[in-house]
């Protein structure tokens, strides 16, 4: 089981900056199965990026995963208003699927 | 457009048997391109992946719950089902059904199961 860790655990950012998340993982993703999801309180998440760096349907292209092997990153280039939530990474395979513990990005 | 629901007790007893269903609608479950999940996440907390089935009922469990949770489905009434035995007070959460084809996109709107006596 890939086990996911993601940092840092808060991102005090302001709108129009740049954000970057990471999300480790225990063990090299081969299969290339990553995803990040968004958070806002009281929903369910919302599919941003799969397969490490293809954004999901409606998704703005201020929003840009990327990585490789064990290492991955969600990059917001500029950060509006709606972005501030909590981010979730996401292994999935055939018979595994683990999430990372989560990054909240607030307003500074 | 796809739609998932889930429904079921918001409220059960420790000890007993968490029951939840979830129905799809816009959508066959019976799309050979995708599985069905279950995910929770414990209020103030991160999200757990419970397990997932496809429509041929093959299943795959979170190893930590595989003991007591089972999940099903109904082709002829599209919906899936998901059973948690034995919980306690640690299983109380928010509880998703969803569609995992490359991630989920498809989400329910999630139901809060809370366990008390």
């Amino acid at each position: 089981e890939i086990v996911l860790t993601q940092s840092p655990a808060t991102l005090s950012l302001s709108p129009g900056e740049r954000a970057t998340l990471s999300c480790g993982a225990s063990q090299s993703v081969i299969s290339g199965y990553l995803a990040w999801y968004q958070q806002k309180p009281g929903l369910a998440p919302r599919l941003l990026i799969y397969d490490i760096s293809t954004r999901a349907t409606g998704i703005p292209d201020r929003f840009r995963g990327s990585g490789s092997g064990t290492d991955f990153t969600l990059t917001i280039s500029r950060l509006e208003p709606e972005d501030f939530a909590v981010y979730y990474c996401q292994h999935y395979g055939t018979s595994s699927y683990t999430f990372g513990q989560g990054t909240k990005l607030e307003i500074k | 457009q796809l739609q998932l629901q889930e429904s079921g007790p918001g409220l059960v007893k420790p000890s007993e048997t968490l029951s939840l269903t979830c129905t799809v609608s816009g959508g066959s479950i019976s799309d050979t391109r995708y599985y069905w999940g279950w995910i929770r996440q414990p209020p103030g907390k991160g999200l757990e992946w419970i397990g997932n089935i496809y429509y041929s009922g093959s299943t795959y469990y979170n190893p930590s719950l595989k003991s007591r949770v089972i999940i099903s489905i109904d082709t002829s009434n599209n919906h899936f089902s998901l059973k948690l035995s034995s919980v306690t007070a640690a299983d109380t959460a928010v509880y998703y059904c969803a569609r995992q084809g490359s991630g989920y996109y498809y989400w329910g709107q999630g139901t809060l199961v809370t366990v008390s006596s």
